[in-house]
């Protein structure tokens, strides 16, 4: 039980160009899901908490303009890395808040060239 | 402000060597202290949750604990396949379910 899902696992896209993340809780449903980021060799940091039905709430310092989060249900939440740039190069994380604790995704990387 | 802290921040092992791996924590009433294990490009894979000082669990060859102050991850004859990176987080207070997480111990076993 308690098995997220992120597809695509992996994605290369050119500078300028727009990605979406998603991520599913296959057996469970998560009114709440949230959205990391992780650079190589160091903790997760929490870029936004989704919320079903409503708007994000972002950490301070993300924008919100450039990583659009849409949870149109109890069991896929999107982000969506508009505009993309080099430095937005990293692995994607999200986890679904299950009844007792987060469950985490497989994780994206994304690579833009 | 709520912190948590985790040492040490590398550890290596033999086969079948027993160890400790800590973490410890200041948080404005703790709501859950939460270890996860994490393999390299993957997602963090939950293992235990522990909610108040005493509580004990276990999992094959891990047992965790928690004092008011800190939680031990306690590995017994760890075998190659326990190398990971190890996360400890905590949840407060606050009704917003977000995890305040530690840095991690990187654990690598050797055979």
């Amino acid at each position: 039980g308690a098995v997220v899902s992120q597809h695509p696992s992996r994605v290369i896209c050119k500078s300028g160009t727009s990605v979406k993340i998603e991520c599913r809780s296959l057996d469970f449903q998560a009114t709440t899901m949230f959205w990391y980021r992780q650079f190589p060799k160091q903790s997760l940091m929490l870029m936004a908490t989704s919320n079903e039905g409503s708007k994000a709430t972002y950490e301070q310092g993300v924008e919100k303009d450039k990583f659009l989060i849409n949870h149109a249900s109890l069991t896929l939440s999107t982000l969506t890395v508009t505009s993309a740039h080099p430095e937005d190069s990293s692995f994607y994380i999200c986890s679904a808040q299950g009844e007792e604790t987060q469950y985490f995704g497989p994780g994206t990387r994304l690579l833009v060239l | 402000e709520d912190q948590v802290t985790q040492s040490p921040e590398a550890l290596r092992l033999q086969e079948g060597e027993s160890s400790s791996l800590n973490c410890s924590y200041t948080v404005s009433g703790l709501r859950g202290l939460f270890w996860y294990r994490q393999d390299p490009g993957k997602g963090p894979e939950f293992l235990f949750t522990l909610y108040s000082a005493g509580e004990e669990k276990e999992k094959e060859r891990l047992k965790a604990t928690l004092t008011k102050k800190e939680s031990f991850l306690h590995i017994t004859a760890p075998k190659p396949e326990d190398s990971a990176t190890y996360l400890c987080a905590v949840r407060n207070a606050g009704n917003n379910r977000k995890l305040i997480w530690g840095l991690g111990t990187s654990l690598a076993v050797n055979p």
